[in-house]
């Protein structure tokens, strides 16, 4: 079974850090863009970035740029994003999403900026 | 970077009648290699979202035949034939051709 499953969310001060991870499972990872898409409460889907299938490419949105890095490890079938200097606005469920086609989504996981 | 642009934000339909979404980019969605990425999803209350149609006008298994993509270029749209209680939600567009790649503000679908 295709299956992304994120981790890493939680409740952190503005101005601190967190790391989110996502696990792939049931399809060959390193063949795949993956992309990280949010969702603030009550609001639209963003897309926030996203990563070439062998690390060399990497794309933000203009809001988490210089904020915000992804990376990937093939080997281990998952891929990260160190997000810094978290704000309120970036309050949101972060989905972890494969390939152009944005066509496997997992649970999600949520991040909460908050003093 | 494009800009996605959906209309109508807000669309309350009579069970059974059709239902049509509109989307627009700020510039083509036609990639070097042919394709045109244009996506659309469907997010239930409480749920993550989920593809519909791909590539413009392809759906995904599973997906009902009376939901259809359609359009070129710019312009793109969503069809339903024929809304049933099970459609309700909000759809999004998304164009993943151009890095960055950018939604639509979703429409929501609701039962008059």
């Amino acid at each position: 079974e295709v299956q992304l499953v994120e981790s890493g969310g939680g409740l952190v001060q503005p101005g601190g850090s967190l790391r989110l991870s996502c696990a792939a499972s049931g399809f060959t990872f390193s063949n795949y863009w993956m992309t990280w898409v949010r969702q603030a409460p009550g609001k639209g889907l963003e897309w926030v970035a996203n990563i070439k299938p062998d690390g060399s490419e990497k794309y933000y949105v203009d809001s988490v740029k210089g904020r915000f890095t992804m990376s990937r490890d093939n080997a281990k079938k998952s891929m990260y994003m160190q997000m810094n200097s978290l704000r309120a606005e970036d309050t949101a469920v972060y989905y972890c999403v494969r390939g152009r086609g944005v066509d496997v989504w997992g649970q999600g996981t949520t991040v909460t900026v908050s003093s | 970077d494009v800009v996605m642009t959906q209309s109508p934000p807000s669309l309350p339909v009579t069970l059974g009648q059709p239902a049509s979404i509109s989307c627009r980019s700020s510039q083509s969605l036609v990639h070097s290699d042919g394709n045109t990425y244009l996506n659309w999803f469907q997010q239930r209350p409480g749920q993550s979202p989920r593809r519909l149609i791909y590539k413009v006008s392809n759906r995904d298994s599973g997906v009902p035949d009376r939901f259809s993509g359609s359009g070129s270029g710019t312009d793109f749209t969503l069809k339903i034939s024929r809304v049933e209680a099970e459609d309700v939600g909000v759809y999004y567009c998304m164009q993943s051709t151009h890095w960055p790649g950018a939604f639509g503000q979703g429409t929501k679908v609701e039962i008059k």
